[in-house]
């Protein structure tokens, strides 16, 4: 039931877009998404409920659809700090979060 | 507040050793996970409690594993006996309510030799 992400690491220039996606193969109830840099804890970005709601602060937005059971992160003119380990986790209606396979992001200069 | 609490940040043990991690939630949230992390199996919850009592612990790998809340304000994850197969980054977070945002710790890193 851990939702897969993809891709699974990519590199960016300063400046480019980056698109993470998150599947499920179970109906979800709602996607959660962190960012972990090395050697520090996860730290939230922003949850998504049922209901194909799209979220975002800053260049950082989000989507979800709920028929494909997939949730979708925009990094719009990445920036060095958004370098790090993106995760997803999905909620299949109560408080228990299981993380996806994460993404690795690299920005360069 | 001063977030989530975790001690000890490292821990090195040989294996068989008694392991006893330490949390302290935020004051006044309900939820509280135990989370292990390692390259091989990513982020992976292994028990959460609300209102100090275990809801689910079908994460836990095996009897070796056991965690307590005796109130609000504290929880232990203990494993005896350690093995060297039970590396890894102990994350514990907790959370107010039953959706939004988890708060994690800053996690223990045990190293069983």
């Amino acid at each position: 039931q851990q939702p897969v992400q993809s891709p699974q690491a990519v590199i960016l220039r300063e400046g480019e877009d980056a698109v993470i996606n998150c599947s499920s193969s179970k109906a979800l109830y709602s996607v959660h998404w962190y960012r972990q840099k090395h050697g520090e804890a996860p730290v939230f970005l922003m949850i998504l409920l049922k209901g194909g709601e799209q979220k975002g602060h800053d260049k950082i937005s989000a989507s979800f659809n709920e028929k494909k059971q997939q949730s979708s992160l925009y990094l719009t003119a990445s920036q060095l700090s958004y370098s790090g380990t993106y995760f997803c986790g999905t909620t299949f209606g109560n408080e228990k979060l299981t993380f996806g396979t994460g993404t690795r992001l690299t920005i360069i200069p | 507040d001063a977030g989530v609490i975790q001690s000890p940040r490292h821990e090195v043990t040989e294996m068989g050793q008694e392991v006893t991690l330490r949390c302290k939630p935020i004051s006044g949230h309900d939820y509280l996970f135990w989370y292990r992390q390692t390259m091989m199996r990513g982020l992976e919850l292994l028990i959460y409690f609300n209102n100090n009592v275990p809801i689910d612990d079908s994460g836990m790998p095996e009897d070796r594993f056991s965690a307590k809340m005796p109130n609000a304000s504290f929880s232990t994850l203990k494993i005896q006996p350690s093995e060297p197969r039970d590396s890894a980054v102990y994350f514990c977070a907790s959370l107010a309510g039953r959706q939004g945002e988890q708060f994690f710790g800053p996690g223990t890193r045990l190293t069983v030799l």
